[in-house]
């Protein structure tokens, strides 16, 4: 499964947009990608996946470029809730049945 | 509505005990995982079931087995417990039917080894 290398953490203010990068230099042709959000005291809860270009859901967009050595999830305009650790996931569907590897995540911190 | 429930949210047990903890999933999925979470290290795979009677080791197997004798069951076992295993333990689930294979997570087992 390829590594992701995630910022740490990221200090925001409400109503901003958020961007959060992820590196995945070794990401394989049949890899997607996929982030979760975090609550303390909850498990992850899956955001969006994604395979090349953008994908827009209600909650997030995620950005791929053309080469998938990296992507970006962008929340708009973020509020307090918003505040969490967020995880980059890289991994083949297909073979590893879902299986994933969780990095250490970005903890994202929105401020009034 | 979706769920994923584990037997406890707080255990507290001896070193040498042996634990088990137990995830149920009603949404009838193929995948059932087992995960533990440390600060500073995020989650790390322990375990992974694709079917019943099916299982193969993640990251941190060590010190660890499962079971998985029926579908929605899929259990993680301590066989004698030692304090570095203290813990939040988190079970998720899964289904090849969804493409995106999101994983679905329980609420989590917060295990203090003492």
């Amino acid at each position: 499964l390829a590594k992701t290398t995630q910022p740490i953490s990221m200090d925001s203010y409400e109503g901003q947009e958020v961007n959060i990068t992820c590196s995945h230099n070794n990401i394989a042709t049949n890899d997607y990608i996929t982030w979760y959000q975090q609550f303390p005291s909850q498990g992850p809860r899956f955001i969006i996946q994604g395979y090349k270009t953008k994908v827009t859901n209600e909650v997030a967009s995620l950005f791929i470029p053309a080469d998938r050595k990296s992507s970006t999830l962008s929340l708009p305009r973020v509020s307090l809730s918003d505040t969490a650790v967020y995880y980059c996931l890289v991994g083949d569907m297909n073979t590893n049945a879902g299986k994933s590897t969780f990095g250490d995540g970005t903890t994202l911190t929105v401020k009034p | 509505d979706v769920k994923v429930t584990q037997s406890s949210r707080y255990l507290v047990k001896r070193t040498g005990e042996k634990v088990f903890l137990e995830c149920v999933q009603d949404m009838d999925h193929e995948n059932m995982f087992w995960y533990r979470q440390d600060p500073g290290l995020g989650l790390r795979l322990i375990y992974f079931s694709y079917d019943v009677k099916m299982k193969e080791k993640g990251d941190i197997p060590e010190g660890y087995s499962v079971s998985r004798e029926k579908k929605e069951r899929f259990s993680l076992i301590l066989e004698s417990a030692s304090t570095n295993q203290t813990s939040m333990y988190l079970c998720a689930s899964s289904t090849p039917h969804r493409r995106s294979y999101e994983q679905y997570f329980g609420p989590g087992t917060r295990l203090t080894v003492t």
